[in-house]
C-alpha cells in the first residue's frame, strides 16, 4: 500500500537554528498538510498546500515557518529560527482530493530544540 | 471549550470485550475522521465519515449529524488494539480542509 514518508525520523537542534523537515507524499496526491503534536497534547493543524501555494494556515504558522515543494516530489516544512516551544512531533499528511478523501499521515519527525 | 470532546480519556478492557469511544463536537462539520495513534507516535486513518455508519473488520464508526456525535466501536477487542484513538473534524465553517483534533482516548486491552 502506498505510504507517506518523512525524514528525518528524529532531529535535535539548538535554539535559533534552522531546520527543514521533509515529506514524500503518495505519488498521485496533490493536497499536502503539516500538523504538529507537542508531547502530551493534541494534534494541531499548521498549514495546507495545493498547487504550489498555501491554501490555509493556522495561527501557529507564523513568519518563522514556511513550506514548499522544491522538486515536485518532496514537500518541506522549514522553521527558520527554532524556539524551545517548537519541540514536537511534526506530521505530514496528504490526500488525493480537497474534501472527498481521507488524509494519509506520515510517521512523523520528532524535533527536539535545546 | 474544545470544539472536539472525546470520552473516555482512558479506557482499560479485557481481551474480547466490546469497546465504545465517543466523540462530540460543537461546530457544523463536513466530515469526521477516526484515527489511531500507535505508541511510537505514527497516525493511521481508520475512517472518514459524513453520515451513517462504516465498518472495517472489527471496527465500526457511526455518526449522528443532528446530535453532533460519533462513536467508534471495537468488537472482540485484542491487545493489539491498544493505542490512542483520535477523533478529528473538518469544519463547515472554514473554507479549507484543516482538521481539528480531540485529545484522544488511550485504550489498553489486557490479555
Amino acid at each position: 500500500e502506498p505510504e507517506v514518508t518523512q525524514t528525518p525520523s528524529h532531529q535535535v537542534t539548538q535554539m535559533g537554528q534552522e531546520v527543514i523537515l521533509r515529506c514524500v507524499p503518495i505519488s498521485n496526491h496533490l493536497y499536502f498538510y503539516w500538523y504538529r503534536q507537542i508531547l502530551g497534547q493534541k494534534v494541531e493543524f499548521l498549514v495546507s498546500f495545493y498547487n504550489n501555494e498555501i491554501s490555509e494556515k493556522s495561527e501557529i504558522f507564523d513568519d518563522q515557518f514556511s513550506v514548499e515543494r522544491p522538486d515536485g516530489s518532496n514537500f518541506t516544512l522549514k522553521i527558520r529560527s527554532t524556539k524551545l516551544e517548537d519541540s514536537a512531533m511534526y506530521f505530514c499528511a496528504t490526500s488525493g482530493s480537497w474534501l472527498k478523501e481521507t488524509q494519509y499521515f506520515g510517521p512523523g519527525t520528532r524535533l527536539l530544540v535545546l | 471549550k474544545n470544539e472536539v470532546e472525546q470520552s473516555p480519556q482512558n479506557l482499560t478492557a479485557q481481551e474480547g470485550e466490546f469497546i465504545t469511544i465517543n466523540c462530540s463536537y460543537s461546530v457544523g462539520i463536513s466530515a469526521l475522521h477516526w484515527l489511531q495513534q500507535h505508541p511510537g507516535g505514527g497516525i493511521v486513518s481508520l475512517f472518514m465519515l459524513s453520515s451513517g455508519k462504516k465498518k472495517h473488520g472489527r471496527l465500526i464508526a457511526t455518526i449522528n449529524i443532528q446530535e453532533k456525535h460519533s462513536s467508534l466501536h471495537i468488537t472482540a477487542s485484542h491487545p493489539r488494539d491498544s493505542a490512542v484513538y483520535i477523533c478529528a473534524v473538518r469544519s463547515r465553517e472554514t473554507s479549507g480542509s484543516r482538521l481539528t483534533f480531540g485529545e484522544g482516548t488511550q485504550l489498553t486491552v489486557n490479555p
